[in-house]
C-alpha cells in the first residue's frame, strides 16, 4: 500500500506571498492532519480534517488554512509568508479521525 | 502549545549498546505513539500504546504505557548504526483529540 505523499518536496517562497502545499493520504484514510516542524518549536498541530471537515485546529493564526476533497486529498494554504513559517510541514492520515499518525515525508518550506 | 518533555535530549552510545528513553507529560494521556525520524524524512510509526502498564514491542524496540499514564518508555536492545535518528514521542489526551509531541531524543550509535 502507498504511503502517504506531499508535494511538493522543496519550495522557497518570498515574504508576503501565499503558499499551498498538497497531501495524498494513505488509501482508505479518511483523517488528514497538518503539522508544522521547527527546530526551536518541534512538532506543532496546525489542523485535522476528516471527511471534507475541519475536527480540530490548533493554535495558529487565520493565515494558516486548509482544506480537503470527497477523495480524501488535502491542501494546506499559507497566506502573506513570514520568515518565521520558513519550516518542514508535514501531513499525517489516520483511519479513523486523529487515530495512529501516519506521515509523509514533508514539504520543506523556505521564505526568504 | 503543549509540549512533552523527553529525556535524555541526546545520547552517543557504542554499537550493541541498550538504549533507553522517556517521555513525560503533566496531563493523562490514553494514547501513547513513538516515532523515529531520519534527515529530511517524516517520522516513521513505531510502536503504538493504548492502555495503562502496557508493554509492546516491534523488534528490538520495546515501549511500555507508564501506570500513571503520564508517561512512557522506549527501549532499543543491541542498537546498531542504522538506530540512529530522532526518536519522538506522542500522546494523545482523549481519542480524536491532537496529538502533543515529545521534543526528541537524538541518538547517535558509533560502530
Amino acid at each position: 500500500k502507498a504511503g502517504v505523499t506531499q508535494t511538493p518536496r522543496y519550495l522557497i517562497k518570498t515574504r508576503g506571498q501565499q503558499v499551498t502545499l498538497s497531501c495524498s493520504p494513505i488509501s482508505g484514510h479518511r483523517s488528514v492532519s497538518w503539522y508544522q516542524q521547527t527546530p526551536g518549536q518541534g512538532l506543532q498541530f496546525l489542523f485535522e480534517y476528516f471527511s471534507e471537515t475541519q475536527r480540530n485546529k490548533g493554535n495558529f493564526p487565520g493565515r494558516f488554512s486548509g482544506r480537503q476533497f470527497s477523495n480524501s486529498r488535502s491542501e494546506m494554504n499559507v497566506s502573506t509568508l513570514e520568515l518565521g513559517d520558513s519550516a518542514l510541514y508535514l501531513c499525517a492520515s489516520s483511519l479513523r479521525e486523529l487515530g495512529e499518525q501516519y506521515f509523509g515525508p514533508g514539504t520543506r518550506l523556505t521564505v526568504t | 502549545g503543549q509540549q512533552l518533555n523527553q529525556s535524555p535530549q541526546s545520547m552517543f552510545i557504542q554499537e550493541g549498546e541498550d538504549v533507553s528513553m522517556n517521555c513525560t507529560s503533566s496531563s493523562i494521556f490514553n494514547t501513547w505513539l513513538w516515532y523515529k525520524q531520519d534527515p529530511g524524512e517524516g517520522p516513521v510509526l513505531l510502536i503504538a500504546l493504548y492502555k495503562a502498564g502496557e508493554l509492546t514491542s516491534n523488534g528490538r524496540l520495546t515501549a511500555q504505557f507508564g501506570i500513571t499514564r503520564k508517561d512512557s518508555f522506549l527501549n532499543i536492545s543491541a542498537s546498531i548504526p542504522s538506530d540512529v535518528g530522532i526518536y519522538f514521542c506522542a500522546g494523545q489526551r482523549r481519542f480524536g483529540n491532537q496529538f502533543y509531541f515529545g521534543t526528541g531524543t537524538s541518538l547517535t550509535v558509533i560502530p
